[in-house]
């Protein structure tokens, strides 16, 4: 199972940034993100979709639809400037767990 | 709260083994499923394997299957990551992470393995 992100993402502070996640019907999939900064351990941001664990803000949210997952950042801060990863469970393979390539999220 | 350290990486010739240990503490260890995910420098992330909250099942990635071994030790709150037969491909910071619901909910800093000549 493939999962496809754009290179990168700019956005100017105080906008909103819109993150895609694509992959075949991935609307029938849980979709999870993550962020990572430089030099640090990628952070769980959004869960099954749209979850959201403790202590990350109420301004990163999540959807999943037909062929596009989404992770909607609002409000932008310059602390959000990170690199931003999908990731779902492929059940047709053995036991495998799937990354998208990745986005980099530039506050301008 | 949850904390995981990962420790045992380093510079090793291609064709040697290794084996990486990550520490648990702040939560039952003996409850969870457990993960090695990696990184190469620059690139994305990458699922190596899981071991189930028992030690019973384990499953791997198949770049690393039968060079691989994933396993814990419930009694000393540990993981590990035996890996045999290392490639220059392998080089990646190597992550422990938590199991929950097929994601993974905490991450520790993770462990540097470089393997070159």
């Amino acid at each position: 199972y493939v999962l496809t992100q754009p290179p990168s993402v700019s956005v100017a502070p105080g906008k909103t940034a819109r993150i895609p996640c694509g992959g075949n019907d991935i609307g029938s999939k849980s979709v999870h993100w993550y962020q990572q900064k430089p030099g640090q351990a990628p952070v769980l941001v959004v869960y099954a979709d749209s979850g959201r664990p403790s202590g990350i803000p109420e301004r990163f949210s999540g959807s999943n639809s037909g062929n596009t997952a989404t992770l909607t950042i609002s409000r932008v801060e310059a602390g959000d400037e990170a690199d931003y990863f999908c990731q779902v469970w492929d059940s047709s393979g053995d036991h495998s767990y799937v990354f998208g390539p990745g986005t980099k999220v530039t506050v301008l | 709260q949850v904390r995981l350290v990962e420790s045992g990486g380093g510079v090793v010739q291609p064709g040697r083994s290794l084996r990486l240990s990550c520490a648990a503490s702040g939560f039952t260890f003996s409850s969870f499923g457990m993960h090695w995910v990696r990184q190469a420098p620059g690139k994305g992330l990458e699922w190596v394997a899981i071991i189930s909250y028992d030690g019973s099942n384990k499953y791997y990635t198949d770049s690393v299957k039968g060079r691989f071994t994933i396993s814990r030790d419930n009694s000393k709150n540990t993981l590990y990551l035996q890996m045999k037969s290392l490639r220059t491909e392998d080089t990646a910071m190597y992550y422990c992470a938590r199991e929950r619901l097929r994601y993974f909910d905490s991450w520790g800093q993770g462990t540097l393995v470089t393997v070159s000549a």
